[in-house]
């Protein structure tokens, strides 16, 4: 099975700033890669995939990169509602598999 | 639209089978794989099972291949997942979901709210 590590689970910041959200594959995926947040109360949100492409109604500020094993979710200029839970998942292959997630946090 | 209503969810003893449902509306449904992901009390996302568009094939992890049953009704606009020799590690809240692209099995494009499932004596 691929592993798909998020290196922090925590990542704390204030609105304005800039902060970036790794997640790293144990085999190449290629950009067979998506990225969802979650907040308390609401479905879970598809923000980003095969690695860059923005969803439908995502916010600009929100971007991806990376190919292969190492993937970025950048989130520029940090808006209130910007705060949750954030997860990546790989679809190179199955099972698909999720990363534990990221807990973006008021600083 | 898109919205994607879980049911059946509840309190059930090990060994003992649970079927749930997803009522999907806002798109053709006929036209798109569909799946189940769960999440175990303060853990993360597990892919559970995917159907094709047509019903014809179907994918499982090991952790459930076996004793999960995915289906589906186009003509209803229903999701099925029919859980048996229930564990206590099966214990989470099941989305439904709906894959990104018409007839692709990609990534999980729409996300219902879950339904809780409770294995437990």
């Amino acid at each position: 099975d691929v592993q798909m590590t998020q290196s922090l689970s925590h990542v704390a910041a204030s609105p304005g700033e800039s902060v970036s959200i790794s997640c790293k594959a144990s085999k190449s995926i290629s950009n067979f890669l998506a990225w969802y947040q979650q907040k308390p109360g609401e479905p879970y949100k598809l923000l980003i995939y095969s690695g860059s492409t923005l969803q439908s109604g995502t916010p600009a500020r929100f971007s991806g990169s990376g190919s292969g094993t190492d993937f970025t979710l950048t989130i520029g200029s940090l808006e209130p509602e910007d705060f949750g839970l954030y997860y990546c998942q790989q679809f190179h292959e199955k099972p698909f598999t999720f990363g534990a997630g990221t807990r973006l946090e008021l600083k | 639209e898109v919205q994607l209503v879980e049911s059946g969810g509840g309190l059930v003893q090990p060994g003992r089978s649970l079927k749930l449902s997803c009522a999907a509306s806002g798109f053709t449904f006929s036209n798109y794989y569909m799946s189940w992901v769960r999440q175990a009390p303060k853990k993360g996302l597990e892919w559970v099972a995917t159907i094709s568009t047509s019903g014809s094939r179907t994918y499982y992890p090991d952790s459930v291949k076996g004793r999960f049953i995915i289906s589906r009704d186009n003509a209803k606009s229903r999701l099925y997942l029919q859980m048996n020799s229930l564990k206590s590690e099966d214990t989470a809240t099941y989305y439904c979901a709906r894959q990104g692209q018409i007839g692709y099995n990609d990534w999980f494009a729409y996300w219902g709210q879950g339904t809780l499932v409770t294995v437990s004596s």
